[in-house]
C-alpha cells in the first residue's frame, strides 16, 4: 500500500522559515516524480513544486520561486520542502504527491498544516 | 499560471448524470492530453479519478468518464450516488514540468 506521510507543519511568524518532510513507502520512491501541492483553508488545490526522480530537475510555481526549495533523499525515501520568507498567503495544508510522470498527481498524502501569522 | 475555471457547484439527484467543466487555454488544457480529475471528501486527501483526459486508474468506477474539446475538459458522473458527494478538481499539464489546478467544484447529491 502506498503511503505518504507529511510532517513539520507549524505556526510560524511572517518572514520565518519552516521545513516540511514527507516519508514514502509502498512504492519505488526513486522511480517517481515527487511534488508538493497546497490547499489554503476552504480553498482549492495549488501545485507548488516538483522534483525529478534523480533530483536533477526542480520546478516551482511563480509565487514561491526564490523562497521555497524542494529536495529529496532516495536512500531514505524522503522528500523535503524548505520554506523561507514565509507570508500569510502561504498558510495552507501542504500535501506530498507522487507520480511516475510530471503530468499528473497519482498518490497523495493527508497533508500537514502550515499557518503563517503574527 | 492562472487556475483553470470550474463551476463552483453542481448538483443532481441519485441516479442522474452530471457534468463538470474545466476551462483553460491553448497553453494548458488545449495544448496537451494531460488533463486529470481528482475527488476530495472533507478532511481527506485528493484521489485521482481520471488521467490523460479519459483514462481511469484501477479501482475507479466506470461511472466516471472524462472528455475534452478544445480548451475545455469535462468530467461526467453517471448514475449519481450519495458517496459521490465531494469536491472535484481538474488539473492540466502546462509544459515546463508544471501543473495547474482548477478552482474546484462542489458536487451535491440531492
Amino acid at each position: 500500500e502506498v503511503q505518504l506521510v507529511e510532517s513539520g507543519g507549524d505556526l510560524v511568524q511572517p518572514g520565518g522559515s519552516l521545513r516540511l518532510s514527507c516519508t514514502a513507502s509502498g512504492f519505488t520512491f526513486s522511480s517517481y516524480w515527487m511534488s508538493w501541492a497546497r490547499q489554503a483553508p476552504g480553498k482549492g488545490l495549488e501545485w507548488v513544486a516538483n522534483i525529478k526522480q534523480d533530483g536533477s530537475e526542480k520546478y516551482y510555481v511563480d509565487s514561491v520561486k526564490g523562497r521555497f526549495t524542494i529536495s529529496r533523499d532516495n536512500a531514505e525515501n524522503s522528500l523535503s520542502l524548505q520554506m523561507d520568507s514565509l507570508r500569510a498567503e502561504d498558510t495552507a495544508v501542504y500535501h506530498c504527491v507522487a507520480d511516475r510522470r510530471s503530468v499528473t498527481a497519482k498518490y497523495w498524502g493527508q497533508g500537514t498544516l502550515v499557518t503563517v501569522s503574527p | 499560471q492562472s487556475a483553470l475555471t470550474q463551476p463552483a457547484s453542481v448538483s443532481g439527484s441519485p441516479g442522474q448524470s452530471i457534468t463538470i467543466s474545466c476551462t483553460g487555454t491553448s497553453s494548458d488544457v488545449g495544448g496537451y492530453n494531460y488533463v486529470a480529475w481528482y475527488q476530495q471528501h472533507p478532511g481527506k486527501a485528493p484521489k485521482l479519478m481520471i488521467y490523460d483526459v479519459t483514462n481511469r486508474p484501477s479501482g475507479v468506477s466506470n461511472r466516471f468518464t472524462g472528455s475534452k474539446s478544445g480548451n475545455t475538459a469535462s468530467l461526467t458522473i453517471s448514475g449519481l450516488q450519495a458517496e459521490d458527494e465531494a469536491d472535484y478538481y481538474c488539473s492540466s499539464y502546462t509544459g515546463r514540468r508544471t501543473l495547474v489546478f482548477g478552482g474546484g467544484t462542489k458536487v451535491t447529491v440531492l
